[in-house]
């Protein structure tokens, strides 16, 4: 099973918007909402932030929000915070495993 | 409060099998929609999925590691187990024991993982 296709990096200034994709195929993430992404520092487990495309967790800001388009789902983060710099991963079920796939990863760089 | 943590060897020898252990504490792996699960990350890599259990005991492994992965609960120590066989330098990864809850619309949440336990396997 590949792993589900993230751009290496994004970058933006404290305050801005940034989006990454997630690009999988119409059998894992276009087919369903089990699609979730996690924040991951270094030396740190990842952590969930977002859950089923776009719901969040309890204690998630509301500044991290996701949404999906046919095979691409996408991690926004608003009013971008020096915190945020850390590397982001999608994660979708796929039945040829009946396992979660994760995404190549996205390291946020704030300027 | 849910807490996991992951115990085993941090240095294994190629060909050896590894036995990982999850400890966990918070929640019970007979309540209905529970299943814990094991996930690698090799160094700079994205993470991987290995194995689940779930409450009923339905176990769920990775096709391109199956053959070597056996993953069992203890429920009366709270604890699930996951050994690995012939293992080899590409091995090499932070284990994490993962919580999944999970929900009659199909859905499975992982929010809580363990701290990891980084495992080199070298000679």
């Amino acid at each position: 099973q590949s792993a589900l296709t993230q751009p290496a990096s994004v970058s933006g200034s404290p305050g801005q918007s940034i989006t990454i994709s997630c690009t999988g195929t119409s059998s894992d993430v276009g087919r369903y909402n089990y699609l979730s992404w996690y924040q991951q520092y270094p030396g740190k487990a990842p952590k969930l932030i977002i859950y089923d495309v776009n719901s969040r967790p309890s204690g998630i800001s509301n500044r991290f929000s996701g949404s999906k388009s046919g095979n691409t789902a996408s991690l926004t983060i608003s009013g971008l915070q020096a915190e945020d710099e850390a590397d982001y991963y999608c994660s979708s079920y796929t039945p040829t495993t009946n396992l979660d796939v994760f995404g190549t990863g996205t390291t946020v760089s704030v300027l | 409060q849910i807490t996991l943590k992951e115990s085993g060897p941090t240095l294994v020898k190629p060909t050896q099998t590894v036995t990982l252990t999850c400890s966990f504490s918070g929640f019970s792996l007979t309540t209905t929609g529970v299943a814990v699960g094991w996930i690698r990350q090799p160094p700079t890599k994205a993470p991987e999925w290995l194995a689940l259990v779930y409450w009923h005991d339905e176990k769920r492994y990775s096709p391109s590691l199956k053959g070597r992965l056996t993953i069992i609960k203890d429920t009366s120590k709270n604890q699930v187990v996951l050994t690995m066989a012939s293992m080899a330098p590409v091995d090499t990864a932070t284990y994490y024991c993962v919580q999944l809850s999970c929900f009659t619309s199909g859905s499975c949440h992982t929010a809580h993982w363990g701290q990891g336990t980084l495992d080199t396997v070298s000679s």
